[in-house]
């Protein structure tokens, strides 16, 4: 398997523009994560789906940011306008239910 | 209640030494403690984890001890070398492994391994 697939691996933006990072899960993996990571903050949950409906977004920073899957196999985060603030890595994570969770690679995102 | 709590944020230990990370918990519904473990430019990947049902669990050179009363766990690297350089995470979560699939992580303890 080729584990959690996201892209961009990088992605340099001026503040306002619109990001999408993107992310395939594991074929047969039932839940997805998005995390994102800094220094000051760690590693923060954004939000998680479960059989592609949203469960839990309370960690979304504001309503700039905004997550999709429209299928098992896809899911994006948006975020609409960006800000220097959202720079970090973005990490997804994939699982199937009562299993261990497998992150990709991530996304780092440089606003400037 | 939420919040895990680790320490230290870094820590400097010689080739062979053992370092500790230690972690603290309040949510006493948690009954599954993962650890993982970060490369610079990769994504975490878990390393070991344990159930309050023990008190101490190995893997290779990996030992967690778990303090059920305390609501503390930690992480003991025997023979540390090199190669152990990276960030451990602990972490926290209700379920076998994840009942109800979030997992709560620590701020991270970023080792370096001296040769």
């Amino acid at each position: 398997d080729a584990g959690v697939i996201q892209s961009p691996r990088h992605e340099v933006t001026e503040m306002g523009q619109e990001v999408t990072l993107r992310c395939k899960p594991i074929s047969g993996h039932n839940s997805l994560f998005w995390y994102r990571q800094t220094m000051m903050r760690g590693l923060e949950l954004l939000i998680y789906f479960n059989n592609n409906v949203p469960i839990d977004d309370s960690g979304m920073p504001e309503d700039r940011f905004s997550a999709k899957m429209p299928n098992a196999s896809f899911s994006t985060l948006k975020i609409q306008p960006s800000e220097p603030r959202d720079s970090a890595v973005y990490f997804c994570a994939s699982s199937q239910r009562d299993s261990e969770q497998y992150f990709g690679p991530g996304t780092r995102l440089t606003v400037t | 209640q939420q919040q895990v709590k680790q320490s230290p944020q870094s820590l400097i230990v010689q080739k062979g030494g053992i370092p500790i990370i230690n972690c603290a918990y309040e949510n006493t519904a948690f009954d599954y403690f993962p650890w993982y473990q970060q490369f610079p430019g990769k994504g975490p990947a878990l390393l070991i984890a344990i159930r309050p049902d023990v008190s101490e669990k190995k893997e290779g050179r990996f030992t967690i001890s778990f303090n059920k009363s305390a609501k503390q766990f930690s992480l003991h690297i025997m023979d540390s070398q090199p190669g152990d350089s990276a960030t451990y995470f602990c972490a926290a979560s209700n379920g076998p492994p994840c009942r109800d699939d979030k997992i709560i992580f620590g701020k991270g303890t970023r080792l370096h391994i001296l040769p």
